[in-house]
């Protein structure tokens, strides 16, 4: 059964806590990525990774890290420097790295701070 | 203006008609062009991508580039209630190897 898996589907943390939020594919895709998305807002893009053990910052990096040990894996860790970590993250891989192939989402996970 | 466009909508359509959404964006270098499917509270799904000028068809679905007017659309024939959702349009920009993301269109299709 191939897929992305995205768990947990819904977290709730208290604020000044880090989060790691989990992707997992058998996909066997190299690209993966990160994202959020908002309440009227577009998809914005958090991180994304080419290859194992490489990975870059999308347009809102900025209080989350992420590791690539494993081409099956992509955890994101939401730290407590993100001012605004409440939306739902979406991870999704691609066949390649070029950018220019469809993207397949997992599930998503919804994650509130208060 | 936005490097992708859609109108917010909501578009309303009766059962069993035509949808037609469209997409507008401002890169003259883009080079793929995807529609998703989202539903409320779920992850956007991938409909259809085509890469050339014209028309390509998937079942009820058909995507049309025009790359010279800078617009994608996406029609859905027969529209079904299933087919209430939002669109989003996605459009991959070469030059600066990019996706960028419209807002979605809400689509309402009413029995």
């Amino acid at each position: 059964d191939g897929g992305i898996t995205q768990s947990p589907k819904y977290l709730f943390r208290k604020e000044g806590q880090n989060v790691t939020l989990s992707c997992e594919q058998n996909l066997n895709h190299d690209a993966m990525y990160w994202y959020r998305q908002d309440p009227g807002q577009g998809l914005r893009l958090i991180y994304y990774s080419q290859i194992v053990n490489d990975f870059q910052k999308g347009d809102i990096a900025e209080g989350y890290s992420v590791s690539r040990e494993k081409k099956e894996s992509f955890p994101l860790t939401v730290t407590s420097a993100q001012k605004n970590p409440t939306a739902f993250y979406l991870c999704a891989t691609e066949t390649t790295g070029t950018g220019n192939l469809p993207r397949y989402f997992g599930p998503g996970t919804r994650l509130t701070v208060t | 203006q936005k490097e992708v466009e859609q109108n917010s909508g909501p578009l309303s359509v009766p059962e069993g008609a035509i949808a037609s959404l469209n997409c507008t964006y401002s890169d003259r270098g883009s080079q793929s062009f995807f529609w998703y499917r989202q539903y409320s509270g779920k992850s956007p799904e991938l409909i259809m991508f085509i890469y050339s000028n014209g028309d390509k068809e998937d079942g009820r679905f058909t995507a049309q580039l025009n790359k010279a007017s800078q617009y994608v659309s996406l029609l859905i024939r027969d529209s079904q209630p299933s087919d209430s959702a939002t669109y989003l349009c996605a459009v991959y920009a070469g030059n600066n190897r990019k996706l960028i993301w419209g807002l979605g269109t809400s689509l309402a299709v009413n029995p």
